[in-house]
C-alpha cells in the first residue's frame, strides 16, 4: 500500500499566519494517463472530512481561496494563506492513484 | 442538495456480521461516473478506505480486509450497503459513506459509530 507521510503532526498558528503542511508519498502518484489523484481534506472537531483540494491543486466547491495545493510525483503541500479560526481541525492528504486508497495520519492545526 | 447518512447497529459482539446502510439524496448511483465509498476512522488506524461501488456495479475492496467485505446498492431506493463479517474489537470505529463524483469524494455522511464488544 502507498504510505502518505504528513508533517508536521501538529501545527500551532495565530490568526492571519500563513502555514504549510507536507504530504510525502512512498510511490509516485502520477498515473499512466497523466493524472495525480492527491487530495486534501479538513476534519473539524465532531464533523466528517470535507474536501478542500482535489487533483493536487484544484479548489473544492465553496472552499476559500486562501487554501492552495501544489506538488508533483511524491511531494505535495497544502498552504493556508492567512489562517482563520474556522480553519482549525485535522488536515488529511489522501491518494487514489493506487489501490487501495490511503490517507495520511493527519496534521492537527491549533491556535497558538 | 447532496446528503448521505449512515445507519448501523451501534454495538455488536465479536464474530458477528456488521450491516451498514448509506441512504443518500441529491444524486443517483445510476449516473455515469458516480460511486459511493465506505471509509472508517478509528483512533488506532486513522482513516481507512474500505470499498467502492460504482454506477455500473463495479466493486473494489481494500485487500487488507480480505474476504470480509461485501458492498452492494439499491439504486431505486438511493441506498448503498456494506457488510463486514467476523467483526473484532479492532473494527470498532466510526463508519462513513461518501459520494465519489468522478474525480473525488466530495460529500460525506456524518458517520455512524460501531462498537465491537463482548
Amino acid at each position: 500500500d502507498v504510505v502518505l507521510t504528513q508533517t508536521p503532526s501538529t501545527l500551532s498558528a495565530t490568526i492571519g499566519q500563513s502555514v504549510s503542511i507536507s504530504c510525502r508519498s512512498s510511490q509516485s502518484l502520477l498515473d499512466s494517463a497523466g493524472n495525480t489523484y492527491l487530495y486534501w481534506y479538513l476534519q473539524r472537531p465532531g464533523q466528517s472530512p470535507q474536501l478542500l483540494i482535489y487533483l493536487v491543486s484544484n479548489l473544492g466547491s465553496g472552499v476559500p481561496n486562501r487554501f492552495s495545493g501544489s506538488g508533483s510525483g511524491t511531494d505535495f503541500t497544502l498552504k493556508i494563506s492567512g489562517v482563520e479560526a474556522e480553519d482549525l481541525g485535522v488536515y488529511y492528504c489522501m491518494q487514489a492513484t493506487h489501490a487501495p486508497y490511503t490517507f495520511g495520519a493527519g496534521t492537527k492545526l491549533e491556535l497558538k | 442538495q447532496v446528503t448521505l447518512k449512515e445507519s448501523g447497529p451501534g454495538i455488536l459482539q465479536p464474530s458477528q456480521t456488521l450491516s451498514l446502510t448509506c441512504s443518500f439524496s441529491g444524486f443517483s448511483l445510476s449516473t455515469y461516473g458516480m460511486c459511493v465509498g465506505w471509509i472508517r476512522q478509528s483512533s488506532g488506524k486513522g482513516l481507512e478506505w474500505l470499498a467502492n461501488i460504482w454506477w455500473n456495479d463495479d466493486k473494489y475492496y481494500n485487500p487488507s480486509l480480505k474476504n470480509r467485505l461485501t458492498i452492494s446498492k439499491d439504486t431505486s431506493n438511493n441506498q448503498a450497503f456494506l457488510k463486514i463479517t467476523n467483526m473484532d474489537t479492532a473494527d470498532t470505529a466510526t463508519y462513513y459513506c461518501a459520494r465519489w463524483d468522478y474525480w473525488y469524494f466530495d460529500f460525506w455522511g456524518p458517520g455512524t459509530m460501531v462498537t465491537v464488544s463482548s
